[in-house]
């Protein structure tokens, strides 16, 4: 199947520890994403990275990494500087060519810091 | 900065009521628009897209949604809504110049059977 899969659905860390959350596309997608969603927030733009090995911040870049070696994969670091790491993220991917190119979404990993 | 707002954060409606969700953003330049829906406990998923031509597009479920250029505004609208329609509703702005998606905070749609 087609798809964007993010892993591990629920992820529990302690706080000072850094993490990362797995995007793994078979989209042949160009672009990839990572947002957080927070109840009355909607989806804030964590990264983005157009084509392999290229990536720009978005609107809360703060806190986060990201990689991109491969087409397929756009791992999220959380570290321990993210002051609120405890959210929902979702990955998405999209191929940037009119007239599919709106994002596909992951199911999302929800992280828990205590 | 680029921002995407929707004007109603929480509306309550009745089955058969008509339904508008507004939606602007700050950004001149080329964009594709488009409106995603989250059912409780699903992903997101495409309701309807606008990327050139006709002005005003149909999605699925019978929802459809104007863009006014001089306005920069995407709307939604549905003639008559179902109770099946209950849920958060997203409208998302991708700048053309770089494939940016940002969202706005998304509209609560609670229909009261």
């Amino acid at each position: 199947d087609g798809g964007i899969t993010q892993s591990p659905k629920y992820l529990f860390r302690k706080e000072g520890q850094n993490v990362t959350l797995s995007c793994e596309q078979n989209l042949n997608h160009d672009a990839m994403y990572w947002y957080r969603q927070d109840p009355g927030q909607g989806l804030r733009l964590i990264y983005y990275s157009q084509i392999v090995n290229d990536f720009q911040k978005g609107d809360i870049a703060e806190g986060y990494s990201v990689s991109r070696e491969k087409k397929e994969s756009f791992p999220l670091t959380v570290t321990s500087a993210q002051k609120n790491p405890t959210a929902f993220y979702l990955c998405a991917s999209s191929n940037g060519r009119a007239p599919s190119t709106e994002a596909f979404f992951g199911q999302g990993t929800r992280l828990t810091v205590v | 900065a680029q921002s995407v707002s929707q004007h109603n954060h929480h509306v309550i409606l009745s089955e058969a009521a008509s339904l508008e969700l507004g939606c602007n953003y700050s950004y001149g330049g080329t964009v594709n628009l488009f409106w995603y829906v989250q059912y409780p406990g699903q992903h997101l998923q495409l309701l309807l897209k606008y990327f050139s031509g006709d002005p005003l597009v149909k999605g699925i479920k019978g929802f459809e949604a104007e863009f006014i250029k001089s306005k920069f505004s995407f709307n939604l609208r549905k003639p008559s809504v179902q109770w099946s329609d209950t849920a958060e509703y997203f409208c998302a702005v991708q700048l053309n110049r770089d494939d940016k998606i940002i969202f706005g905070k998304g509209t609560r749609l609670h229909i009261l059977p």
